[in-house]
């Protein structure tokens, strides 16, 4: 078992479909992220999470919502998205809080959205 | 703020070629530097960082050195081999950023056999 598990691994969704994306890990960390890879663009950081709390929202559309239940699991609720939206969705943990860690992260294999 | 800048690819090489990416970067104070991989399919790891001015970070054959006077993260290995196809990501961590992780737009690298 990988350290960072997300779910689905492929979604296509229309535009007026309500989905989530699930992410979970398995390293004790205490920090979660969520980052958005489109095609020919850099990595996009969307929100962190330090010990369940956000800390961060790189102004992201209230489209996405995320929830932190718990320091092991993150979740990207999904509600009337844009084709543009279109993306592998990253989850990624870290150890220590974010912003005090030393920088490495773990990935999941990322969630693979296409809306329609 | 602070950035990253990779050379653009897809970079196509043969076998056993030696590999050069390009990595400069501009930051305030002291930043930690790292190069991450994605395999076609997969998230992305953490290939090999660097702390400090000087240091060179190494993994899987592959070697960067913290350049302070260029500002420069250069990733390199002397033979590449097919299995080493995949996405290769420059980054900086820097606590002038909220200790954020700041990403090139990555290099796509392609080894044909």
């Amino acid at each position: 078992e990988t350290g960072v598990t997300q779910t689905p691994r492929h979604l296509v969704m229309g535009m007026t479909n309500k989905k989530s994306l699930k992410c979970e890990q398995h390293l004790g960390h205490n920090a979660m992220y969520w980052y958005k890879q489109s095609a020919k663009k850099p990595l996009e950081l969307m929100f962190v999470y330090n010990f369940k709390e956000q800390t961060e929202n790189n102004s992201v559309p209230s489209r996405f919502s995320p929830e932190c239940p718990n320091s092991s699991h993150l979740f990207l609720h999904l509600h009337t998205l844009q084709p543009e939206d279109s993306a592998l969705y990253l989850c990624a943990s870290s150890q220590g809080v974010a912003g005090q860690n030393t920088g490495e992260l773990f990935f999941g294999e990322g969630s693979r959205l296409t809306v329609l | 703020g602070d950035s990253v800048t990779q050379m653009e690819g897809p970079v196509t090489l043969s076998e056993e070629a030696f590999l050069t990416i390009n990595c400069t970067y501009t930051a305030t104070g002291y930043p930690s530097l790292f190069w991450y991989v994605q395999y076609p399919g997969e998230g992305l790891q953490l290939l090999l960082k660097a702390t400090k001015a000087d240091d060179k970070g190494s993994n899987k054959g592959f070697e960067a050195t913290y350049r302070k006077e260029t500002t420069s993260f250069h990733l390199e290995k002397g033979s590449v081999q097919v299995s080493d196809s995949a996405v290769y990501f420059c980054a900086l961590h820097s606590y002038n950023q909220g200790g954020k992780l700041i990403f090139g737009q990555g290099t796509e690298l392609s080894v044909k056999p």
